[in-house]
């Protein structure tokens, strides 16, 4: 069945560092693919998507790049911040359009001053 | 109020006590979603609705009842639960099902059975 496998956490940084948290991805056909960010106590907000291979979601200085070829939708930030530290989602949703996202289990980032 | 509200935010209840999560979304859309976070867990889906039409039943024990009236509210009906559904509940709405839509969730409901 269709899976999406984080990086475990949790990720500490100093301000200013660079952020990579992996995230490959089992599935059948073009899923489309996403990056959730939940700050403490609130809900998950959309960071970026991707839906088909190749593709670059951005924002915010986040990136990440759909690779086909090694199933992956690798989470990068050029230069954190304190207010970046979040749990960070990846999560796909499959060609069936049922609605149904299947998440990672989430990987914490910390950023120290 | 925009988006997708949740209330309550927190709620405490005993295992014979029924209460019920309420989600109201001001988006428009016509895809509504419960979802329970658990800790340690990636987030499981636990039910889906279209257009006020139950669609998915993720495996969900039936001691959770969901209610859609419309396609702005969504409710789940809580009854003899057990400390193992102590999780935190969250509710998202979608425009459509396409897998390419973006699911907007609301801030959850922190459960806490006793």
């Amino acid at each position: 069945g269709n899976s999406v496998t984080q990086m475990e956490g949790p990720v500490t940084l100093s301000e200013e560092a660079f952020l990579t948290i992996n995230c490959t991805y089992t599935a059948t056909g073009y899923p489309s693919l996403f990056w959730y960010v939940q700050y403490p106590g609130e809900g998950l907000q959309l960071l970026l998507k991707a839906t088909k291979a190749d593709d670059k979601g951005s924002n915010k200085g986040f990136e990440a790049t759909y690779r086909k070829e090694t199933t992956s939708f690798h989470l990068e930030k050029g230069s954190v911040q304190v207010s970046d530290s979040a749990v960070y989602f990846c999560a796909l949703s499959d060609q069936s359009n049922t609605g149904k996202l299947i998440f990672g289990q989430g990987t914490t980032l910390q950023v120290k001053p | 109020e925009t988006g997708v509200t949740q209330t309550p935010r927190h709620l405490v209840m005993g295992m014979t006590n029924k209460k019920s999560l309420k989600c109201e979304q001001h988006l428009g859309h016509n895809a509504m979603y419960w979802y329970k976070q658990s800790a340690k867990k990636p987030l499981e889906l636990m039910f889906v609705y279209s257009l006020e039409e139950r669609v998915e039943n993720n495996s969900v024990p039936s001691r959770f009842s969901p209610e859609c009236p419309n396609s702005s509210h969504l409710f789940l009906h809580l009854h003899t639960l057990q400390p193992e559904d102590s999780a935190l509940y969250l509710c998202a709405s979608s425009q459509g099902r396409s897998n390419t839509d973006t699911q907007y969730f609301g801030p959850g409901t922190r459960l806490t059975v006793l």
